[in-house]
């Protein structure tokens, strides 16, 4: 199995500004996603974190908005950028190779203000 | 992408069996159907995946319909801790897991 390590756990961000997540995996693993999860809602999934290669978002998301790094097998970073209220929310990280199961982050509560 | 369809919610007794239907009719031959739930404030845990056959593991079983259109979630026993969304989702194309809306499973003592 696979722990992952996600940081910061929580924040409260002014509008305007940007946020960097960071999710350490404790083992190589193939693929990393990163989620968005409102109160009470199902996750959503933003893009695919694409080891040495620009990842690949989901209708909807955008590069610009949440450029994503993975520069090895066990690491990634989201950055949440030029923030606003509505970006509000929990972001998760995953971790997952094929036909195995998913390991989850506890996830980053962020609040924008 | 392909999409399930689960109950909003479901109730049960514990020490009673439960059973948690998923649809996905436009299941395509190669998507993996799995199943995760989620405790409050705690990031989703797998629970079983299958491709055909039903399966079996130490916490629950998953009984896939022979045209694969749909699928079960097994708890043999529920207990307080099983309480929880439970998601079914496909992997899609690219190893994607795509999560639907999911089922509130509340056990009662």
């Amino acid at each position: 199995s696979a722990v992952i390590s996600q940081k910061p756990s929580r924040d409260i961000c002014q509008r305007g500004t940007s946020l960097t997540i960071q999710c350490q995996v404790d083992s190589q693993v193939t693929m990393m996603f990163w989620y968005r999860q409102q109160p009470g809602q199902s996750l959503t999934l933003i893009a695919t974190a694409n080891q040495g290669s620009e990842a690949t978002y989901e209708s909807g998301f955008v590069i610009d908005k949440f450029p994503i790094s993975r520069p090895n097998l066990t690491f990634s970073t989201l950055t949440v950028s030029n923030m606003s209220p509505e970006d509000s929310s929990i972001y998760l990280c995953s971790a997952y190779d094929p036909n195995t199961e998913a390991f989850f982050g506890q996830g980053t509560r962020l609040t924008v203000v | 992408d392909a999409k399930t369809t689960q109950p909003n919610s479901m109730e049960s007794n514990e020490e009673e069996p439960v059973h948690l239907p998923c649809n996905h009719s436009t299941i395509s031959g190669t998507d993996y159907i799995h199943w995760y739930r989620q405790l409050p404030s705690q990031g989703p845990e797998y629970v079983i995946h299958g491709l055909t056959s039903n399966v079996n593991n130490r916490m629950a079983s998953l009984a896939i319909a022979e045209d694969r259109k749909s699928s079960t979630l097994i708890l043999h026993r529920a207990t307080l801790r099983d309480a929880a969304v439970y998601y079914c989702i496909l992997e899609t194309s690219g190893s994607r897991l795509t999560f639907g809306e999911g089922t509130q499973l509340t056990v009662n003592p």
